[in-house]
C-alpha cells in the first residue's frame, strides 16, 4: 500500500488565485514528506520537504506546504498561481517507515492554471 | 550548479534487444537511485546504490541489472526488452543513503526515454 495518497487527479485554478494540491499520508512513526514537480518531458524537480520542525515548510518558486498531524495531510499551497505553475505534482514519503531510504511517490496531481 | 546527468536522453530498441542507460550523479553524491515511470504512472523505485554497493531493491525485473562504479556513476542494463519496458527512466542522487530522513535532498535527472518497438 502506498504511504501517500493524492486524491485529485487534476486541479484547475485561475491565475492569481490561491492553489492547493492535496496529499495525505499513512506512515507510522515520524513521516518524512516531500513534494516534487514534473514539467512536460522533464525530470522531477524538488520543491520542499518536511523532516521535522515547523509544520509550515517553505520551498522553491513560492510554494509552501503544511504538515498536519491530526489530519495526516501535507497539502501543497501557493498564494497566487501562475500559468507557468501548470505541471504534474507528486507527493512522496521517505524514511524508514515511509518507504525506506528511497522515495515512494503518490499517483500525481495535474495542476492546470488558466488565464 | 551541476545536476544529475543521464544518457542517452532518448533510446529506441526492438523487442529482445539490450539497452544500457548511464547516470552521472551530482559531484560528491555517493548514492544513486533508479526509477521507472510508465506512461501516466508515478515513478516506481527500481534499485539504489550507496558507495558502490546495492543499498535497496525495488520492483526491478530480473532482466535488469545495475551497478555503481568507482567514480560513482551508475549504469542500468536492460536485456530481453519487452514492449512494457517502454518508459521514462530516472536516475537520482543524494549525499548519503539516508537522504529521505536526513537533511539531504534527492535530486533527479531529466530522465531517459526508452521506447521498445
Amino acid at each position: 500500500a502506498q504511504s501517500v495518497a493524492q486524491p485529485e487527479d487534476q486541479v484547475n485554478v485561475a491565475e492569481g488565485n490561491p492553489l492547493t494540491v492535496k496529499c495525505t499520508y499513512s506512515v507510522s512513526g515520524n513521516p518524512y514528506l516531500f513534494w516534487y514537480v514534473q514539467y512536460p518531458n522533464r525530470g522531477l524537480q524538488f520543491l520542499l520537504k518536511y523532516i521535522t520542525g515547523d509544520n509550515l515548510v517553505k520551498g522553491s518558486y513560492g510554494f509552501e506546504a503544511e504538515f498536519n498531524k491530526s489530519q495526516t495531510s501535507f497539502h501543497l499551497k501557493k498564494p497566487s498561481a501562475l500559468v507557468s505553475d501548470s505541471a504534474l505534482y507528486f507527493c512522496a514519503s521517505g524514511g524508514l517507515t515511509g518507504g525506506g531510504n528511497k522515495l515512494t511517490f503518490g499517483t500525481g496531481t495535474q495542476l492546470k492554471v488558466e488565464l | 550548479a551541476a545536476g544529475v546527468i543521464q544518457s542517452p536522453r532518448h533510446l529506441i530498441k526492438e523487442k529482445r534487444e539490450t539497452a544500457t542507460l548511464k547516470c552521472y550523479p551530482i559531484p560528491r553524491h555517493d548514492t544513486v537511485y533508479w526509477y521507472q515511470q510508465g506512461p501516466g504512472q508515478d515513478p516506481q523505485f527500481l534499485i539504489s546504490f550507496y558507495e558502490k554497493m546495492q543499498s535497496d531493491k525495488g520492483s526491478i525485473p530480473d532482466r535488469f541489472s545495475a551497478q555503481q562504479f568507482s567514480d560513482y556513476h551508475s549504469e542500468l542494463n536492460m536485456s530481453s526488452l519487452e514492449l512494457g519496458d517502454s518508459a521514462l527512466y530516472f536516475c537520482a542522487s543524494s549525499l548519503n543513503w539516508d537522504a529521505t530522513f536526513s537533511g539531504n535532498t534527492i535530486y533527479f535527472g531529466e530522465g531517459s526515454w526508452l521506447t521498445v518497438v
